[in-house]
């Protein structure tokens, strides 16, 4: 079975642009979650989405947003960059339940550079 | 708040003896946690799973959780050069909107060096 795949690998933007990255979760998998890591914070998390609909969201402001396809593969976007938007994104994907251990995988990640 | 804390190493242990990883969160109201290891340049690799109080092994892995201390760790026997990466504990916490468990929580990894 496929891992999750995420695109493109490495971006780099300047500050003021947006980027959209793209993440294919796992076959059969309903839920893509996304994350942001960096050195000083760690991994944080962004935002779920589980059957085309947010179903949480971390603490990042409104900046960032995705989007999930009826496909499950989903999108996530960040406009008007700024320099500390630099991170490594990464997305993983599950079968979505709410209970128990719903295991997450990750993608390999997108290496964005904003200069 | 929901915390989760590692103690960020790195953590040297010699080839062929236990390397033992802690963890500690801060929520009562938490729900799984999952061990991930991450080479550096990679992205986090899933472990183990556990849920339930007491030990889990898989392999070379244990998992220990103990609800009432709000602490689970993660033993890996017999260690191996290879086993030298950053190991991140991740906390699944109950959500509060009703619509189920938030996303996961991660501490910050302990950096482990496994000395040949």
């Amino acid at each position: 079975k496929a891992g999750v795949t995420q695109t493109p690998r490495y971006l780099i933007k300047t500050r003021g642009q947006q980027v959209t990255l793209s993440c294919s979760p796992i076959s059969g998998h309903r839920s893509v979650s996304w994350y942001q890591q960096t050195p000083g914070q760690g991994l944080q998390f962004l935002f779920e989405y589980f059957s085309e609909t947010q179903r949480n969201k971390g603490n990042f402001p409104g900046r960032f947003s995705g989007r999930q396809f009826s496909n499950s593969r989903s999108e996530m976007n960040v406009s008007t960059l700024e320099l500390g938007d630099s991170a490594l994104y990464l997305c993983a994907s599950s079968l979505g339940s709410v209970a128990g251990a719903d295991t997450q995988y990750f993608g390999p990640g997108t290496r964005l550079t904003v200069l | 708040q929901k915390e989760v804390e590692q103690n960020s190493g790195p953590l040297s242990v010699p080839e062929g003896a236990i390397a033992s990883l802690n963890c500690t969160y801060s929520d009562r109201g938490s729900q799984s946690f999952f061990w991930y290891r991450q080479y550096s340049g990679k992205s986090p690799e899933l472990i183990m799973f556990i849920y339930s109080n007491g030990d889990k092994e898989d392999g070379r892995f244990t998992a220990q959780l103990n609800k009432a201390s709000q602490y689970v760790s993660l033993l890996i026997r017999d260690s191996q050069p290879s086993d030298s990466a950053t190991y991140l504990c991740a906390v699944k916490f109950l959500g509060f909107s009703g619509g189920g468990a938030d996303g996961l929580t991660f501490g910050k990894g302990t950096h482990l060096i496994i000395q040949p």
